[in-house]
């Protein structure tokens, strides 16, 4: 199964700033693959599914990009609600062990 | 719009039975992957299983031996059972309704289950 790398660990950013996250799957998972915003003691958010689509009442600002194994979650213009963890998730190789990568920290 | 509510006990003693169950509230069941995933504390998330509105389930292959996710689409709820629980398994669990296989776009609010003696 793909073994899901996300980098960096933490990004401290400023507010209106651009912002790109990077997920990486040790194999190809097509366009198989979501990114989820969570924030402290709320359940995940489903953004992004099929590597660039917005779930619904998901804001424009967010945007998704790749496939087969590196992966792009693009924040246009940061606000400061945009602070949370964010996963990426595939969804190609199923049943799973580990379909989500260890999160990437989005710290103001 | 689709509500999830998950209930069920919260503290368990090694190599009791966690037992969950999830509601559903204006949605229907058809067309979706009704998932449990997990959170140790401070930690990533886990993906634990998935039914669908038939009754066939996946399962981390991890926890198979475990776990029974169910479904009573009758009652609108699913339900996940992990027996032979360990300190390991303390988490926050959550229920979610997926549109794609892992995940969800619309989730329980979370139970935290501690497992100690």
């Amino acid at each position: 199964e793909p073994v899901m790398t996300q980098s960096p660990v933490t990004l401290s950013v400023s507010p209106g700033e651009r912002v790109t996250l990077s997920c990486r799957a040790s194999q190809s998972v097509g366009s198989k693959l979501a990114w989820y915003q969570q924030k402290p003691g709320q359940a995940p958010r489903l953004l992004i599914y099929g590597a660039f689509i917005r779930a619904t009442g998901i804001p424009a600002r967010f945007s998704g990009s790749g496939s087969g194994t590196d992966f792009t979650l693009t924040i246009s213009s940061l606000q400061s609600e945009d602070s949370a963890v964010y996963y990426c998730q595939q969804y190609n190789d199923w049943p799973p062990v580990a379909p989500f990568g260890p999160g990437t920290k989005v710290d103001f | 719009q689709v509500q999830l509510q998950q209930w069920g006990a919260g503290l368990l003693k090694p190599s009791e039975t966690l037992s969950l169950t999830c509601a559903v509230y204006n949605g229907s069941f058809s067309g979706f992957f009704w998932t449990w995933i997990r959170q140790p504390p401070g930690k990533g998330l886990e993906w634990i299983g998935e039914v669908d509105h038939t009754g066939s389930t996946n399962y981390n292959p991890s926890l198979k031996s475990r776990v029974i996710i169910s479904i009573d689409t009758s009652r609108s709820h699913f339900s996940l059972n992990l027996s032979s629980v360990i300190a390991a398994d303390t988490a926050v669990y959550y229920c979610a309704r997926g549109i794609i296989r892992g995940g969800g776009n619309r989730w329980g609010q979370g139970t935290l289950v501690t497992v100690s003696s």
